[in-house]
Parts: C-alpha cells; structure tokens; sequence
C-alpha cells in the first residue's frame, strides 16, 4: 500500500511569513500534484509535477518534486489570508488507464491578517 | 467553475432511510470516481468507473451501491447507514488514456451526517 505522508498538518502563520509543506512517502510516483481545499468546496488543483528535480511555480507558490519522484514540497512566500485552505498532495503510480491517486492527510494552514 | 456537479449539498439522514447522492461532470471526462473525506484522515477512494465499467471497489461496504448510467452522471445509492458513515463525499472526474488522465476535477461535495 502507497502512503504520502504531508508535513505539518496544521500550520498557523501571520500574513507576510513564508511556509513550506512537505510531502513524503517510501514509494515513486510517476506524477504528483497539489491540490487545495476551502471550506464548503471540493479540492482544485493548483499544479502537477512530472520529472525529479522539476520546480514549477505558480505566483508566490513554487513546488517541487524530489529527484527520485518519491518526495515533494510546497513553499509559499509572503503568505496571505487568501492562501488559507486545505493543502493535499497526491501521487500518481502509474499502472492504470485512470488517475489513481494516493492523497496525503492534508495541511490545514491558517493565515491571520 | 469545476464542472462537476454534486447534490445535494447537504444531507441527513437516519439509519434506516435510502438516499442517492448525485454527481454530474461537463467536461467530457469518462472516468468518474466517488471519495470520502473524514475529518483527520486522507481521502479514502471508494469507487472508480472508467468508460462506464467500475474499475475500482475499495473493499466498501454494500450499504453503498454506486451507479454509472452515463460517461456524465455518477450516483451513490445510500441504505442502513451507521453514524460512523457521515463525512464529506466528493464526486470527481477525468480523462482516461493520455498525459491528463491523473488530473481530476472535484466537486464540491455532499456533507453526509447519519443520526
């Protein structure tokens, strides 16, 4: 069984500090992806990540995907209260013709103003 | 907007009532999954369709019985549910085959409680 474990799973922050969540698990995965969760919503996706070492950035969020495809970050700079959410990692093995995925617990980040 | 569709968005029930849970996609998807999320604990998957066909059965219990009529529409049929049951239930979809088929689009969910 294929288990990503996320990193803090809780993180309470003042706007304008910077924050990193982490990602890990013994297995590799083909892809991994961010999501993020509000209160009332399902999860969107913010990015997936495809080769080891790739970084990709979206605004002040930049993610990164560890050389052996088995760890991933995410690390959001001078955070703010618009970025409070539900933060899910989930990794792809591959094997299927649909998206099996694996999803970590989840990082519940509040950003006070 | 997500294009997938859930309701209704909240729901009670009592343990001895059959309910169904509704979900629509339309984004021209053809597979389908349905997840439940408790609190403190990582998605579970229960079931996935893929082309119509159920691909995936996560050992659920049969008091849930899933249904794909359509590449479109997916359903939960709810009976004798036990209060442990109540959770968030989001429906999801994506592409089967291709360089996206991993990426899936939720809704936004079903707030299940069972008193």
């Amino acid at each position: 069984t294929q288990l990503l474990e996320q990193s803090p799973q809780f993180l309470s922050i003042q706007e304008g500090e910077n924050l990193t969540v982490y990602c890990n698990s013994s297995s590799v995965f083909s892809s991994l992806q961010w999501y993020r969760q509000e209160p009332g919503e399902g999860p969107v996706l913010l990015v997936t990540v495809v080769t080891g070492g790739e970084v990709k950035k979206l605004k002040r969020l930049t993610f990164q995907f560890g050389d052996a495809r088995k760890d991933s970050s995410l690390h959001i700079t001078a955070a703010q209260p618009g970025d409070t959410g539900l933060y899910l990692c989930a990794g792809w093995a591959g094997g299927t013709s649909y998206g099996k995925l694996t999803f970590g617990q989840g990082t519940i980040l509040t950003v006070h103003p | 907007e997500t294009g997938v569709t859930q309701t209704p968005r909240h729901l009670v029930m009592g343990m001895t009532n059959k309910k169904s849970l509704k979900c629509e996609q339309h984004l021209g998807h053809n597979a389908m999954y349905w997840y439940k999320q408790s609190a403190k604990k990582p998605l579970e998957l229960m079931f996935v369709y893929s082309l119509e066909e159920r691909v995936e059965n996560n050992s659920v219990p049969s008091r849930f019985s899933p249904e794909c009529p359509n590449s479109s529409h997916l359903f939960l049929h709810l009976h004798t549910l036990q209060p442990e049951d109540s959770a968030l239930y989001l429906c999801a979809s994506s592409q089967v085959y291709g360089a996206a088929k991993n990426i899936q689009y939720f809704g936004a969910g079903t707030r299940l409680s069972v008193l």
